[in-house]
């Protein structure tokens, strides 16, 4: 099984620029997720859904939009990249956004900008 | 102060040794638990799950949570270099699926 794929693993970006970050799960889990890693912050939430057609904000939303519009897909869009948006992006999902419920994780991308 | 507070090591222990991993945390509405363990240039992947307080165990892998102190843990038996890597401590309250992620502490077993 796949599982979380997300791509590219890498890029560089310069300042201005912007990209988007792809995101597709393969289990049919409603729940999806964006989350950012910098060194000693660790995981903070960017945005998620609930299900296709449905996201909201988490902690750091600004600087980034997020669209569903099937249930597989999650792509993340940086507009007018800053160089403090240079991080570790983690795509997740989970089947029912349960209490305590199990985070499927994708491997990343390692995000630069200069 | 930061709602989950996790020391980040690095902590270097010989192969075989007992390791203790731990968090604090200062929402008293935290109820669930759990420890993701990430591999260098991966995702994180979860290792232990634990529902209030109370202990579980699985094989080497013991997860222990005291409310009362605000304190969780994760202890490792016999650890094995496999076991390098870093340990993210999680937990979210009753009735939210939105996680809150201590910063990880990185653990290095030497052979």
């Amino acid at each position: 099984n796949a599982g979380v794929t997300q791509t590219p693993k890498f890029r560089i970006l310069k300042i201005g620029q912007s990209m988007t970050l792809q995101c597709t799960q393969d289990m049919n889990h409603n729940y999806m997720y964006w989350y950012r890693q910098d060194p000693g912050m660790g995981l903070k939430l960017i945005y998620y859904s609930v299900g296709a057609g449905i996201t909201d904000k988490g902690e750091v939303p600004n600087g980034y939009n997020v669209s569903r519009s099937t249930t597989e897909d999650f792509p993340l869009r940086l507009e007018l990249a800053a160089p403090s948006q240079t991080s570790v992006y983690f795509c997740a999902s989970s089947y029912s956004g349960g209490e305590g419920e199990k985070l499927f994780f994708g491997s990343g991308t390692q995000l630069s900008v200069l | 102060q930061k709602e989950v507070e996790q020391d980040p090591g690095p902590l270097s222990v010989p192969e075989g040794a007992i390791v203790s991993l731990n968090c604090t945390y200062s929402n008293s509405a935290f109820q669930y638990f759990m420890w993701y363990r990430q591999y260098s240039r991966k995702g994180p992947e979860l290792l232990m799950y634990t529902y209030s307080s109370g202990n579980k165990e699985d094989g080497r892998f013991t997860a222990q949570v005291d409310k009362s102190s605000k304190y969780i843990s994760l202890f490792i038996r016999d650890s094995q270099p496999s076991d390098s890597a870093t340990y993210l401590c999680a937990m979210t309250p009753s009735g939210t699926y939105k996680y809150i992620f201590g910063t990880g502490t990185r653990l290095k077993v030497l052979a």
